[in-house]
């Protein structure tokens, strides 16, 4: 099965943007879905498709994918934006889907 | 609003088998709209899509899982169903159940699709 693959860590200063990546073979075919998760809580969809925000996302939220690359950036970082954040998509392998290793997203 | 709801044994002996529900409401489990899904994170690890059930009753499930893994639905309930046998301490996670949306295709001719909304989660721990 494919995978996914994600920087484990980066940090943000409070008000500025941080570019979050995930690599896979899927992402030439599929494009990624991103989730927020807090700790203690479930995960949270934050961009899904080519660059779409379910209800209640802040538009400072936003995806885009080139080749085997997809990325969620964050323009203008809150505190409240500190999370785990994982990538998702369709699976080009013997699995339906696959998820990134995970993100840590901290806001200095 | 679809709203979901994991329930089931908090504890699950070595060798035995886990059983989870899923409860759905704000919609119908029979909706054409939607799949569904369970997933599960072990503490302090990366999120583990675990199998889906299709509107069609067709189920998938992840390849490292699928001897031990049966997805099922009760419509009569408006609940999905997750068995997982033979478990070890390596099944110790928080399982989710969520909500599958059917793949779509966007304009640049990629497939997406996405999981949403997820359930709070349960914590299953396996030991003796």
């Amino acid at each position: 099965s494919s995978e996914l693959t994600q920087d484990p860590a980066v940090s943000v200063a409070l008000g500025q943007t941080v570019r979050i990546t995930c690599q896979g073979d899927s992402l030439r075919n599929y494009h990624a879905s991103w989730y927020q998760q807090k700790p203690g809580q479930a995960p949270v969809l934050v961009i899904f498709g080519r660059d779409i925000r379910p209800s209640g996302i802040p538009d400072r939220f936003s995806g885009s994918s080139s080749g085997d690359t997809a990325s969620l950036t964050i323009t203008g970082a809150q505190a409240g934006d500190e999370a785990d954040y994982y990538c998702n998509s369709r699976d080009n392998g013997d699995n339906l889907f696959v998820f990134g290793t995970g993100t840590k997203v901290t806001v200095l | 609003q679809l709203q979901l709801q994991e329930s089931g044994p908090g504890l699950v002996k070595p060798s035995e088998t886990l059983s989870l529900t899923c409860t759905v409401s704000g919609g119908s489990i029979s909706s054409s709209n939607y799949d569904w899904g369970w997933l599960r994170q072990p503490p302090g690890k990366g999120l583990e899509w675990i199998g889906s059930i299709y509107y069609s009753g067709s189920t998938y499930y992840n390849v490292s899982l699928k001897s031990r893994v049966t997805i099922s639905v009760d419509t009569s309930k408006n609940q999905f169903s997750l068995k997982l046998t033979s478990v070890t301490a390596a099944d110790t996670a928080m399982y989710y159940c969520a909500t599958t949306h059917k793949t779509m295709v966007a304009d640049d001719g990629k497939g997406y699709s996405w999981f949403d909304p997820w359930g709070q989660g349960t914590l299953v721990t396996v030991s003796p």
